[in-house]
This record gives structure tokens, sequence and C-alpha cells, in this order.
């Protein structure tokens, strides 16, 4: 069956440190978002692809990026974590003007 | 700014009896409004999506209402289950077909007791 997974679903790291959330959906999906989830806020979009190639910043963009080399992965890269980047996020992807399916989650805490 | 605010945030309710959640918004332009369930520790999945022109569309136990007016939604869940327990999420979209931004409410945290 396709799906959209995420990994790792668990990671503790330091201030300073760079982490690669991964993203991998089976769909043939042309759009993939990353959110963060935290308490007190509604899903906020970090970065979004429409395709191979493609990125777009969301509303909380600043200290991550993306990039897109194939249809299946978005990974999301924290460039140096900060305590304020603790957080869950959710990978997800859609077809263009469809719904949007999310991943597990990843629940990162940096210390 | 596009905003979604849900009430109550946190309910508990007794199995089997049912119940309503309430979304607002203020959202332009509109496109189209989602539920979505979200387990603990889980993903959310959606159970509804109303465009404009519906006003109630149902899936099993859920019913949803839209009253583009208002601009106000509700999810009414009925003969709740303990698997209702969840975080239910209203999702608004806005803008063109192709290029459509979502704002998220912060959820009603639904618990079910036996």
């Amino acid at each position: 069956d396709a799906e959209i997974t995420q990994s790792p679903r668990h990671k503790i790291t330091e201030t300073g440190r760079q982490v690669t959330l991964a993203c991998h959906q089976t769909w043939n999906h042309n759009n993939m978002f990353w959110y963060r989830q935290d308490l007190g806020h509604g899903l906020r979009l970090i970065h979004y692809s429409y395709g191979v190639h493609d990125t777009n910043k969301g509303e909380v963009s600043d200290g991550y990026s993306v990039s897109r080399s194939n249809t299946e992965d978005l990974p999301l890269t924290l460039e140096s974590a900060a305590s304020s980047q603790t957080s869950v996020y959710f990978c997800a992807s859609s077809r263009t003007g469809n719904e949007q399916f999310f991943g597990p989650g990843t629940r990162l805490t940096v210390l | 700014k596009n905003q979604v605010e849900q009430s109550p945030q946190s309910l508990i309710i007794l199995e089997g009896k049912n119940c309503t959640l309430q979304c607002n918004y203020t959202v332009s332009p509109f496109s189209n409004l989602r539920w979505y369930k979200q387990d603990t520790g889980r993903g959310p999945v959606s159970l509804t999506i109303m465009t404009f022109s519906e006003n109630t569309k149902s899936n099993g136990r859920y019913t949803a209402t839209l009253d583009a007016d208002t601009k106000q939604s509700s999810l009414h869940i009925t003969a709740s289950q303990l698997s209702d327990s969840a975080s239910y999420i209203c999702v608004v979209s806005a803008g063109d077909f192709g290029n459509e931004k979502l704002t998220f409410g912060t959820g009603t945290r639904l618990t079910i007791i036996p």
C-alpha cells in the first residue's frame, strides 16, 4: 500500500548540531510539505515543494532548509539546532488541489 | 491575517453521548474546510471536506456543517466511542486551485470516558 513515512520517529540532539529529518512518500504526489506542531499553536508550515527541484518557504522557515531531488523524498534540515526548534514535525503530501496526507511525525528534542 | 479558532479547547464526555465541536474562521478567499482527527502520537487524518456550496456532510457517526455566511463550522459526533478520543482539528484552505494555503486551528481535545 502507498504510504508516507518519517524517520527517525524520535530524536534528541544538542544545540548547534545539524539535524536532518527524512520524509518519504510512495503515492507519487507532486506536493510535499513540512509542518511543526507546538502546544497552543495549530500546525505551522515550514517549507513546501510542488515538484522536483521546487522549494518554497512557509511561515516559520527560519533555521530550516529543504531540497527536492526526486518525487518521493523531502528531507528537512536544521542547520544549527536551537532549543526553540524542539517540536513535533509532520510531513505531508498531496496531489494538486487535493487533501494532504500526513506522516506519523518526528518528535525532536534539542537540549 | 487568516485565522481559525476552535472551541472548546478540551471536552470530556461519557461513552455513548453526543457532542459538537465548533470552528470559526476568518480566511479569504475561502476554498474549502476540512476536519481532521489526530490520535495521540499520530499524524492528522481527514474526516470530511466541505466546499463553499455544501452545508452538511457526513462520514459515519461524524457530521460536519458549514455556514459560509457566518464563517462557522461544526463537527457533531453521534453515539461516541472510546476510539473517538483524539484531537479534532479544523483546517481552512484559502486561495486558488493549485495554490491553496492551509490555516490550522489549535484543535479540540476530546476524551471519551467509559
